[in-house]
């Protein structure tokens, strides 16, 4: 069985700092997503990773895919409160049939 | 365009109840899979369904079962309930199986079982 470890489970930040939420598994992924959800709401997809090393940047969000292709992290430059959310990571099997999830990230932004 | 909807937004159910849970994909969306996230915790996957067949299967009881019209809509089924699968039951779509192009969900089915 494939497990995600997200870590720290709750994060509290005030407005303008930077953080880094971590993505751990002793699997291999074909893929690497991250999520953010609202309370009531369903996941919404912010960034698909696919290449071990991979780094994208979605304005204040960089997220990096490790070169094994085992672990990824988030790290938000400059907090603002419109980011606080669950922030979840999945990882893709390469069957291509589903997304195994961590347990998610709380992120509380305070102004 | 219309994202994908799900149906009830929330149920409230009696122990050894029968529910039935639908969505609706994107426009254009053959996939559909079924998650289900426990409070606190996150999302685990169901069943997945193109072209009207299975492609996978996560961890759970026969009494969980789906099916995909030729419309591409799905149900998500689940017999005789119990305490614990009160959850947030998402759907999500996406043109084809195949995780790397992302999923879209719905906003969930919130059940509740007494």
């Amino acid at each position: 069985t494939q497990l995600l470890e997200q870590s720290p489970q709750f994060l509290s930040i005030q407005e303008g700092e930077n953080l880094t939420v971590y993505c751990n598994s002793s699997s291999v992924f074909s893929s690497l997503q991250w999520y953010r959800q609202e309370p009531g709401e369903g996941p919404v997809l912010l960034v698909t990773v696919v290449t071990g090393g991979e780094v994208k940047k979605l304005k204040r969000l960089t997220f990096q895919f490790g070169d094994a292709r085992k672990d990824s992290s988030l790290h938000i430059t400059a907090a603002q409160p419109g980011d606080t959310g669950l922030y979840l990571c999945a990882g893709g099997e390469a069957s291509g049939s589903r997304l195994t999830f961590g347990e998610g990230t709380q992120l509380t932004v305070n102004p | 365009d219309a994202g994908v909807t799900q149906s009830p937004t929330h149920l409230i159910k009696t122990r050894g109840q029968h529910v039935t849970l639908r969505c609706s994909p994107i426009s254009g969306h053959k996939s559909v899979s079924w998650y289900q996230q426990v409070l606190g915790q996150g999302p685990q996957f169901i069943f997945q369904y193109y072209e009207k067949e299975e492609r996978g299967r996560g961890n759970f009881p026969d009494r969980f079962s789906a099916r995909q019209f030729p419309n591409y809509s799905s149900e998500l089924n689940v017999n005789a309930l119990l305490l614990g699968d009160s959850a947030l039951y998402l759907c999500a779509s996406s043109l084809v199986p195949g995780v790397n192009y992302g999923y879209t969900f719905g906003s969930g089915t919130r059940l509740t079982v007494v």
